[in-house]
């Protein structure tokens, strides 16, 4: 059985702290890993995603991955009140070609 | 920027029915995908088309087939619909076959079958 794992939360962080989401998966073979974003009663948006074991950049947002735990987290510097939603954790199994294995979700909300 | 259209936002349907959700996206992508999201249980996979009329079934076909006779478009059927089918459904694509990409995903259609 494929399994992604998050945190079941919700998580509670003061504006401009750091927020920090995790995530871990079953299969070692996997390749991709995606960080999806849902606001209240919208669809998911794709934030960013990694390939490789290490960090990812890309402005607030950081990816970090590290294949030999199988962990995969997203850390959101300066927490906004607009970054209050769902943070949904997606796993591209070995194999599973275009297919992606999706987490159940991690509530943040950011207070002023 | 790419659109992914859902024929409804809500829809309201009796145990029984034959029911028709579709999807469209006008990016030309290879992949589509139908999910249904539920509280607790998340995003899970229905089924997904790689190109035009194939399909392949996802964690939870049961009760589901799907229909992609255009690239462009890829629908949902529930054959005989059960209380159990109230969900949120999700279309989404994505670009390239063979791989795993970036998924775009529709406004939803939130269904509720009395």
């Amino acid at each position: 059985q494929k399994e992604v794992e998050q945190n079941s939360g919700p998580l509670s962080v003061p504006e401009g702290a750091i927020a920090s989401l995790n995530c871990t998966y079953s299969d070692r073979g996997s390749q991709s890993f995606f960080w999806y974003r849902q606001y209240s009663g919208k669809s998911p948006e794709l934030i960013m995603f990694i390939y490789s074991n290490g960090d990812k950049e890309d402005g607030r947002f950081t990816a970090q991955l590290n294949k030999a735990s199988q962990y995969v987290s997203l850390l959101i510097r300066d927490s906004q009140p607009s970054d209050s939603a769902t943070y949904l954790c997606a796993v591209a199994y070995q194999g599973g070609s275009e297919k992606l294995v999706f987490g159940k979700g991690m509530k943040l909300t950011v207070n002023p | 920027d790419v659109k992914v259209t859902q024929s409804s936002r809500y829809l309201v349907k009796r145990t029984g029915e034959k029911v028709f959700l579709e999807c469209v996206q006008d990016m030309d992508h290879e992949n589509m995908f139908w999910y249904r999201q539920d509280p607790g249980l998340g995003l899970r996979l229905i089924y997904f088309s790689y190109d035009v009329k194939m399909k392949e079934k996802g964690d939870i076909p049961e009760g589901y087939s799907v229909s992609r006779e255009k690239k462009e478009r890829f629908s949902l059927i529930l054959e005989s619909a059960s209380t159990n089918q109230t969900s949120m459904y999700l279309c989404a694509s994505s670009v390239n076959p063979g791989v795993p990409d970036t998924q775009y995903f529709g406004p939803g259609t939130r269904l509720t079958v009395l």
